[in-house]
């Protein structure tokens, strides 16, 4: 199957600073890409879908200025955890779609802990 | 408002034990159902089904629909401890190229 990197893999941050976090599809063009968070034993919530080029569509409930997301090209998706607070410590998952296809290439996701 | 709920939430088996795992969907223009197997990190993939009754196998694993009862089910034969895992299914609501996660079930298979 295709290949999604994400950068870093963990990351540890003092309360009140921004993380970015990026994900990359290595050997396709992700016209969509996905963003999730995992909590401890908790299946994967959908936090937004970025098409590239546009501007990302956001969950219920997902603070579109606390997790910012930038979609610049084909093969590069970036979220950026804004101002971050302890509450925010979780596993974030990336994922992206190639085309019409439903199905999605995971990233080995980023475990954030804010201190 | 659509919904993907998989059961058992958790469950512990011995190795060599065949389980069944059970997710139930309610979404608008059902299209898909996708299965994925969580260990450590990401999902991996397993099956993408979108015809009811036929069966998708990959060696030990085999994935069935039932579009009728709005269901599916993953079967695992004989056990191994590295099907230690969290099994997800997925289905994308209406057009949305989203997904949306059901639950989960925790399999934990013990020697």
């Amino acid at each position: 199957g295709a290949v999604v990197s994400q950068h870093p893999s963990r990351v540890i941050c003092k309360s009140g600073t921004s993380v970015k976090i990026e994900c990359r599809s290595l050997d396709f063009q992700a016209t969509t890409m996905f963003w999730y968070r995992q909590f401890p034993k908790k299946s994967l919530m959908l936090m937004a879908t970025s098409n590239e080029g546009s501007k990302a569509t956001y969950e219920q409930g997902v603070e579109k200025d606390k997790f910012l997301i930038n979609h610049a090209s084909l093969t590069l998706s970036t979220l950026t955890v804004t101002s971050a607070h302890p509450e925010d410590s979780s596993f974030y998952i990336c994922s992206g779609r190639a085309g019409g296809n439903n199905e999605q290439f995971f990233g080995p996701g980023t475990r954030l802990t804010v201190l | 408002e659509d919904k993907v709920v998989q059961s058992p939430l958790s469950l512990v088996v011995h190795e060599g034990d065949t389980v069944t795992l059970n997710c139930s969907y309610e979404v608008t223009n059902f299209r898909s159902l996708l299965w994925y197997k969580q260990e450590k990190k990401a999902p991996t993939f397993l099956f993408m089904l979108t015809s009811s009754g036929i069966e998708k196998k990959s060696g030990r694993l085999s994935s069935i629909l039932d579009k009728k009862e709005l269901s599916s089910i993953l079967n695992i034969t004989a056990t191994q401890t590295g099907d230690s895992a969290i099994y997800l299914c997925a289905v994308p609501p209406g057009t949305a190229s989203k997904l949306t996660f059901g639950t989960g079930t925790r399999l934990q298979v013990t020697l």
